[in-house]
């Protein structure tokens, strides 16, 4: 059983950085891949960025490009969500989700997040 | 980018009776390579992650409820609960996994009437 869990609350003034991890368990960490998706209060969901571990390969949403970092440490089997230059507006839930894909001919068709994982709250205030 | 569009915003349904929701996009997102379509439905109740009920526009996730079933074209997509349900109550989301960046519907409130 698949299981992703985040770290803790954070708060952070505008102009940090947070850094937030999502630790997977059961299956083969070397299958997943992981996606970022943030939900500000009250607000639909916005798809961050992915990460395939085993390739070490990230892509990012151009929104939030330049400002996010997504990691992995196929040690730990960890990944994390690196956030700069926090405004306000990046107050939100955060959540790590694994990925479902076919792999063709070394392709990658994505088409569900099947495992969340609990969310984290980043809260940006002075 | 490609825009999904979900409605209404919110409806009130009878227990027991139908909920359809609608889901449009901007284009197409029908893989010619496979011919399936890559529109995705998840279901989020307060302060719990998404769910994730069906794929590929129409196949249920393992688990989910035959109540549950999805249909559509190239870009018009509905989810449709045939006999809500207490448990129904959330709101539902739609998302295309045809090209980056991924985008979700701005969802859909589903209450009982």
């Amino acid at each position: 059983q698949v299981q992703l869990v985040q770290s803790g609350v954070e708060v952070k003034k505008p102009g940090s950085s947070v850094k937030v991890s999502c630790k997977a368990s059961g299956g083969t960490f070397s299958d997943y891949t992981i996606t970022w998706v943030r939900q500000a209060p009250g607000q639909g969901l916005e798809w961050m960025g992915r990460i395939i571990p085993i390739l070490g390969v990230a892509n990012y949403a151009p929104n939030f490009q330049g400002r996010v970092t997504i990691t992995a440490d196929t040690s730990t089997t960890t990944v994390y969500m690196k956030l700069s230059s926090l405004r306000s507006e990046d107050t939100a839930v955060y959540y790590c989700a694994r990925d479902l894909a076919e792999i063709v001919d070394q392709y990658y068709y994505f088409y569900a997040m099947d495992v969340w994982g609990q969310g984290t709250t980043v809260i940006v205030s002075s | 980018d490609i825009v999904m569009t979900q409605s209404p915003e919110s409806l009130a349904v009878s227990l027991g009776e139908r909920a359809t929701i609608s889901c449009k996009s901007s284009q197409s997102v029908l893989e010619s390579s496979n011919n399936k379509k890559y529109l995705t439905w998840y279901q989020q109740k307060p302060g719990q992650p998404p769910k994730l009920l069906i794929y590929w526009t129409s196949t249920r996730e393992s688990g989910v409820p035959d109540r549950f079933s999805g249909s559509g074209s190239g870009t018009d997509f509905t989810l449709t609960i045939s006999s809500l349900q207490a448990e129904d109550v959330a709101v539902y989301y739609c998302q295309q996994y045809y090209s980056t960046p991924w985008t979700f519907g701005q969802g859909t409130k589903v209450e009982i009437k």
